[in-house]
């Protein structure tokens, strides 16, 4: 049983496409994320979702929309791709908001391309 | 702010070598501190962790960090590498604002040649 999954694990679409990556833990995790690495590697955190509630928008374009539609779900979706938006985007989850000491438990990464 | 900074971006052990990843902290407050390993194509997995218990913590696959604050380090150490510890390994910390969310340092990838 996979504990964060992630769907699409490869994602090629054109620049201005629409397009969504889903995202699913089966651990009983109030807490979900959303992070983008870059071509260097770099992790950021986009944004967070404690039981459905929104509780870290770090500073994404309007173009990134995340939802919750419960607490085992956090999607992504993103409008009018550009090239800048190819990177490797990871789910996470963890047990609360404030329970970051117990760590983090990561997808596998959607790696999207905007050609 | 709370951070953390990976010294060097490549490190080159050969097989059986001890193997030393390097990373430092700035915080105002006992820091919660971890070791992520990527292998290739994969997710993060968590190596190990330091929640301000013992100072020297051990974690999967033979690592181990050990905590120092007068130095303000949390560096990731192996006896003896192997060839499948090939991969980039990330040192993050817990960041508080408001709610916490880890930050991750800018990774070490680790070759290792036989």
């Amino acid at each position: 049983d996979t504990a964060v999954s992630q769907t699409p694990k490869y994602l090629v679409t054109q620049m201005g496409n629409d397009k969504s990556i889903k995202c699913e833990q089966n651990l009983g995790h109030d807490t979900m994320y959303w992070y983008k690495q870059d071509s260097k590697k770099f992790l950021k955190i986009m944004f967070s979702y404690n039981n459905k509630e929104l509780i870290i928008n770090e500073t994404v374009p309007n173009r990134f929309s995340p939802k919750s539609p419960d607490k085992a779900h956090l999607n992504l979706h993103i409008n009018s791709l550009e090239l800048g938006d190819s990177a490797v985007y990871f789910c996470a989850s963890s047990q609360g908001p404030n329970k970051a000491n117990y760590g983090y438990t990561f997808g596998s990464g959607t790696r999207l391309t905007v050609v | 702010a709370q951070s953390v900074t990976q010294l060097g971006s490549h490190v080159s052990v050969s097989e059986g070598a001890l193997v030393l990843l390097r990373c430092n902290y700035s915080s105002s407050v006992p820091p919660y501190l971890f070791w992520y390993v990527q292998y290739p194509n994969q997710g993060l997995q968590l190596l190990l962790k330091y929640t301000s218990a013992a100072t020297l913590v051990k974690g999967i696959n033979g690592f181990e960090a050990e905590f120092k604050k007068s130095e303000t380090s949390f560096h990731l150490t192996k006896p003896s590498a192997h060839m499948s510890d090939a991969a980039e390994y990330f040192c993050a910390v817990s960041l508080y604002t408001g709610f916490q969310k880890l930050v991750f340092g800018t990774g070490t990838r680790l070759l290792v040649s036989p």
